[in-house]
């Protein structure tokens, strides 16, 4: 049973407009969220992260909105380029803890 | 800062063959992961260390595989014997444990035919 879920495989969005990514969680343990991007033949790289203590963390055109009470996340891109194009990843842990729980991924495609 | 390292990057073996994955990490990083991808199932944590002493392996998938770090610059994940549905790309990631997230190698592409 996955316990993080990214239910929309993939994703296409045009050149300038917002691309948003969305997360669900199962376990109510989680308190730490992170977001990684993939781009192919290499491993994933940090993105942002956020901790249940918040409910937005904003880093540049990146803004990572957490719902706890609907155990939801979700990664705005504003405004998408064609370089964001990749896999993106969440991942949650427990207890601000190393573990980290990955959700299968979102492949974003950013449309010139 | 060379990031974490992991050899080889491609790995091609026939069924019932022992591979062996190796990784350095990051210098300074106290905590080691070995995660696993596929197309059905994502990024899987298979198996991680801290300070050398595994610490959670409930996700190795069976006991044909093993992981040992000898000491803090050294890390390998053994398959043994191989099978088809071991074919995936395999990343090792270090961090300094303060829950702040990873650095991931490139990975080994491991097919077994």
């Amino acid at each position: 049973d996955q316990q993080v879920k990214q239910n929309s495989p993939s994703l296409s969005v045009q050149e300038g407009r917002i691309s948003i990514l969305n997360c669900d969680y199962t376990n109510s343990m989680f308190d730490y969220f992170l977001w990684y991007k993939k781009y192919p033949a290499e491993g994933p790289t940090f993105l942002i992260s956020i901790s249940s203590i918040k409910d937005k963390n904003e880093d540049g055109r990146f803004t990572v909105f957490l719902n706890k009470s609907a155990k939801h996340l979700s990664l705005h891109i504003v405004p998408s380029q064609p370089g964001d194009s990749a896999v993106y990843f969440c991942a949650a842990s427990a207890n601000y803890g190393q573990n980290f729980v990955f959700g299968p991924g979102t492949r974003l495609s950013v449309l010139p | 800062d060379a990031g974490v390292i992991q050899s080889p990057r491609h790995e091609v073996t026939e069924m019932g063959q022992e591979v062996t994955l190796r990784c350095k990490p990051i210098s300074g990083h106290n905590s080691l992961f070995w995660y696993r991808q596929t197309m059905m199932r994502g990024l899987e944590l298979l198996i991680y260390f801290n300070n050398n002493v595994p610490i959670d392996d409930s996700g190795m998938p069976e006991d044909r595989f093993s992981a040992k770090m000898p000491n803090a610059s050294f890390s390998t994940l053994k398959i043994q014997p191989s099978e088809p549905r071991d074919s995936a790309v395999y990343f090792c990631a270090s961090s300094l444990g303060t829950g702040l997230g990873y650095t991931f190698g490139s990975g080994t592409r491991l097919t077994v035919v």
